[in-house]
């Protein structure tokens, strides 16, 4: 079964980091872009970078730069989103989504999310 | 930074209507090279994960109804619901691939009249 499995839900303090994981199944992880999407409560879709499995390269987005990490792990078929730094702002849901390897095309596969709090 | 802009924020039509949502982007998405556009549409119902509808503007993903289209180039898209379904109702979202920052629209909600 073709699949993204996330961690599970994190509570941090302001100031801590994040480390939210991406487990791919059913597929050659090395073969596909993996991207990083945020969604704060109510609020709708933010692009945080991408990772290349394959080569290890990334692409962040401007805001995220020097503050979000994107790692692989292809021994484990997974990919990592760690964020430094947390603040409040950063609550959000953070999904792993799969590029569709077609050129330009979207993301044809996502994890079901990972709910981040940053609380005091 | 390509901007994605959607109208409305959210509409209500009948069961059985057409339900239209538009999508303008700052620049133009059009890759010459190939002549396709890239943008593509998603699906999110609450509490799960956006789901992809339509690529390239106008082509659906495998599995998707066919009362989802997709239409436009350049600059201008739309996605059309042919026939309001009740398990239409989600929030629709449109996404330019044609240049990092990846960006997408702000969202349209559609619910049942």
């Amino acid at each position: 079964q073709v699949q993204l499995v996330q961690s599970g839900a994190e509570v941090k303090k302001p100031g801590a980091s994040v480390k939210v994981s991406c487990k791919a199944s059913g597929y050659t992880f090395n073969d596909f872009y993996m991207h990083w999407v945020r969604q704060a409560p109510g609020q709708g879709l933010e692009w945080m970078g991408w990772i290349n499995p394959h080569s290890g390269g990334t692409n962040y987005a401007q805001k995220f730069l020097g503050r979000v990490t994107l790692t692989r792990d292809t021994s484990m078929s997974t990919a990592y989103m760690e964020m430094s730094r947390l603040r409040s702002d950063d609550t959000a849901v953070y999904y792993c989504a799969r590029d569709s390897g077609r050129d330009n095309s979207g993301f044809d596969l996502w994890g079901q999310g990972t709910l981040v709090t940053v609380s005091s | 930074d390509i901007v994605m802009t959607q109208s409305p924020d959210s509409l209500a039509v009948s069961l059985g209507e057409r339900a239209t949502i538009n999508c303008k982007s700052s620049q133009s998405v059009l890759y010459i090279s190939n002549n396709k556009n890239s943008l593509a549409w998603y699906q999110q119902k609450p509490g799960q994960p956006p789901k992809l509808l339509i690529y390239w503007a106008s082509t659906r993903e495998s599995g998707v109804p066919d009362r989802f289209s997709g239409s436009g180039s350049g600059t201008d898209f739309t996605l059309t619901i042919s026939s309001l379904q009740p398990e239409d109702v989600a929030v629709y979202y449109c996404q330019q691939y044609y240049s990092a920052p990846l960006t997408f629209g702000g969202g349209t909600k559609v619910e049942i009249k």
